[in-house]
């Protein structure tokens, strides 16, 4: 497609539980992000790849959060044994190189994750 | 704390009014990016401004950085339903990492 892609759109989950999220960047970027978003609130950073670069983990809140980049690509983002506190909406940008100013950030959708 | 402090968190007006929304740091910033969100979707990119005290004019809406590039404004003139959605600005230092505000959400009422 065009756009960033992710999926699942919509994933609910219980508590304790795994949740795999993927992310499909445009085609040649080759900068990807993972930001989350609480409700109607500003994006929190967890995590950056830039090419075959180690990844900017900077922002993962906790070590049951993990992402991998496979192939300078898909990307996704894995929570380890879910809490109710990881209820957000999980958005992926990409952009086509590492600069900000010439390459803005294009976004998928989001998933809303619901940890019940 | 906030790196990228927003005002004011929500804003109610009517169609055909003007308003600004502040996006403010003690930072220095590369640049300075402005996103608008719609319910569902995500972040759209408006402008980026790079250069202190640069003023940027899209259709009726204009962006301005600061001089010492650590602030910015986003001026709406004449506000439609259609401005409504979530006002993102979001900076960018060393590492090309780009830090948000919290964002101001806008409603326009016909």
């Amino acid at each position: 497609g065009a756009g960033v892609s992710q999926s699942p759109s919509n994933k609910v989950t219980e508590k304790g539980k795994d949740v795999e999220l993927r992310c499909d960047p445009i085609s040649g970027h080759t900068a990807l992000y993972w930001y989350r978003q609480s409700l109607g609130q500003g994006l929190e950073f967890l995590i950056y790849f830039q090419g075959n670069s180690a990844p900017d983990k900077s922002g993962l809140p906790s070590d049951r959060f993990s992402a991998e980049r496979t192939g300078g690509s898909v990307s996704t983002l894995t929570i380890q044994r879910t809490q109710q506190e990881d209820s957000a909406v999980y958005l992926c940008a990409s952009s086509r190189t590492a600069s900000s100013y010439n390459s803005p950030l294009h976004f998928g959708n989001g998933t809303r994750l619901t940890v019940t | 704390t906030q790196l990228l402090e927003q005002s004011p968190q929500f804003l109610s007006i009517q169609e055909g009014e003007n308003l600004t929304v502040y996006c403010n740091s003690s930072s220095v910033f590369s640049s300075l990016q402005w996103y608008r969100q719609e319910p569902g979707e995500g972040p759209v990119l408006l402008v980026t401004v790079v250069t202190g005290g640069e003023v940027k004019k899209l259709k009726r809406l204009t962006f301005q950085f600061g001089d010492a590039r650590k602030d910015s404004s986003l001026h709406i003139t004449a506000a439609q339903p259609g401005d409504t959605g979530l006002y993102l600005c979001a900076g960018a230092r060393r590492g090309n990492k780009l830090v948000f505000g919290a964002g101001t959400i806008l409603r326009v009422k016909s």
